[in-house]
């Protein structure tokens, strides 16, 4: 029983860079939520979907990040141009509803390192 | 305004059941409470969650008081594998309340 799946588990690169991490959510999983966690902040929301359509976006940082849903498979979230202070690891998290109370559950994260 | 207080660590011994507090003296009737654990280098593992019953699964039990003002997560035979930062979790069971606030939790360390 696959859990969530991320790609890559580790990435490293330079600042400027075009960054593409990768996600596979849990087979029927209708939501799926993407996370970031740093020392500072912990771990933050940065986007929800629902269906593969974008419900939340408040807590994307600013323009340089954009993902997509194009299915119920996959999603993707791109840093461009990305810089030193968006290294942290980057969870996906997908549950079969957002809210209701179903838990999520999470991927093993990318762990991003902008020189 | 954090929903939950939980002590910051707490050791434990190999083999004995792990006990872990966690203070919700806000917490509405609509609110479920949600156990996560985190594992050095791995994502969030969800570990069990209830509403006002004790709840039992093959990982933990979860034990809330009757006014539903704390609860507290049983490991009943903690193995090392079990080191990790445990959160709790308030959440609502509204159609639109997906947002999981992960405090600084606590940090448990599991000694031979």
């Amino acid at each position: 029983d696959a859990g969530v799946i991320q790609s890559p588990r580790h990435e490293v690169t330079e600042m400027g860079q075009e960054v593409t991490l990768r996600c596979k959510p849990i087979s029927g999983h209708n939501s799926l939520f993407w996370y970031r966690q740093t020392m500072m902040r912990g771990l933050e929301l940065l986007i929800y979907f629902n269906n593969n359509v974008p419900i939340d976006d408040s807590g994307m940082p600013e323009d340089r990040f954009s993902a997509k849903m194009p299915n119920a498979s996959f999603s993707t979230l791109k840093i461009q141009p990305s810089e030193p202070r968006d290294s942290a690891v980057y969870f996906c998290a997908s549950s079969n509803t957002g809210g209701g109370g179903q838990p999520q559950h999470f991927g093993d994260g990318t762990r991003l390192s902008i020189l | 305004d954090a929903k939950t207080t939980q002590p910051p660590s707490m050791d434990c011994a190999e083999g004995r059941a792990a006990n872990l507090p966690c203070n919700h003296s806000t917490i509405s009737g609509n609110e479920y409470v949600y156990w996560y654990r985190q594992i050095h280098s791995q994502g969030p593992q969800y570990i069990i969650h209830g509403l006002k019953n004790n709840e039992t699964n093959e990982m933990a039990s979860l034990i809330i008081t009757e006014d539903r003002k704390s609860s507290t997560l049983i490991l009943p035979h903690a193995t090392l594998r079990d080191t990790a930062v445990y959160y709790c979790i308030v959440r609502a069971i509204r159609s639109n309340d997906y947002k999981l606030s992960f405090g600084a939790g606590t940090t448990v360390t599991v000694r031979a």
